[in-house]
């Protein structure tokens, strides 16, 4: 079964600290994979991975993916306060549907 | 603000009820997908809209229908309401297929079954 792993589960830290967050997956018909941050309410769009290797990046975030090995991380350098919020991963397959399979997230609790 | 319009915020209703909520995707979007998330299990897809037309199923239970209507907006109808179906649903919506498909996602409607 297609499925989407994300670690840790939560992580507290303070301000100025980077923390790396996971994600593996395991799909048949990859297509991208996306990483989304939830606060109050609406998934907002982070990255849209396509190509291995290649790293995006927005300011102190940045995102990188292996097709190898079936796996994506996302960097937060520097953090911040507002940071906090669950960081959700999900994969989009090839072919009809373009539905979006999510991984339960990661809550990055930043504190002052 | 994502440009995903989805109404009403908040449901409180009972048990065997029938509601419906709505989603005006961001101008020019021709796919509309709807999403549920639970606390036990995260965001769960349920169906995708293309251009008027059903595109994918997830699991979908069958007392819960959607449409896409001429001008795109959609709508999730959900009927004979148990306590297990509280939830946060959300619409998002995206420009077309293809390799470059982001979805983005409205606010949610928070529904309380009682």
């Amino acid at each position: 079964e297609d499925k989407v792993v994300q670690s840790p589960l939560s992580l507290v830290v303070h301000e100025g600290d980077t923390v790396t967050l996971n994600c593996s997956y395991e799909v048949t018909n990859f297509r991208s994979l996306l990483w989304y941050k939830q606060e109050k309410k609406a998934p907002t769009f982070l990255f849209m991975l396509t190509s291995s290797g290649i790293e995006k990046k927005s300011g102190r975030l940045s995102s990188i993916l292996d097709k190898k090995e079936l796996f994506s991380i996302l960097n937060i350098t520097a953090t911040q306060t507002g940071d906090s919020a669950v960081y959700l991963c999900a994969y989009c397959t090839q072919g009809g549907s373009e539905k979006l399979v999510f991984g339960k997230g990661t809550k990055l609790t930043v504190n002052p | 603000d994502s440009g995903v319009t989805q109404t009403p915020k908040h449901l409180i209703t009972a048990t065997g009820q029938r509601v419906t909520l709505r989603c005006s995707p961001r101008s020019g979007d021709l796919s509309v997908y709807w999403y549920q998330q639970s606390l036990d299990q995260g965001l769960q897809f349920l169906i995708q809209y293309y251009n008027g037309e059903e595109r994918a199923k997830g699991n979908i239970l069958e007392r819960f229908s959607a449409q896409q209507f001429p001008d795109l907006h959609s709508e999730l109808n959900l009927s004979s309401l148990e306590l297990g179906d509280s939830a946060l649903y959300f619409c998002a919506s995206s420009a077309s297929s293809g390799a470059e498909n982001i979805q983005y996602f409205g606010a949610g409607t928070r529904l309380s079954v009682l």
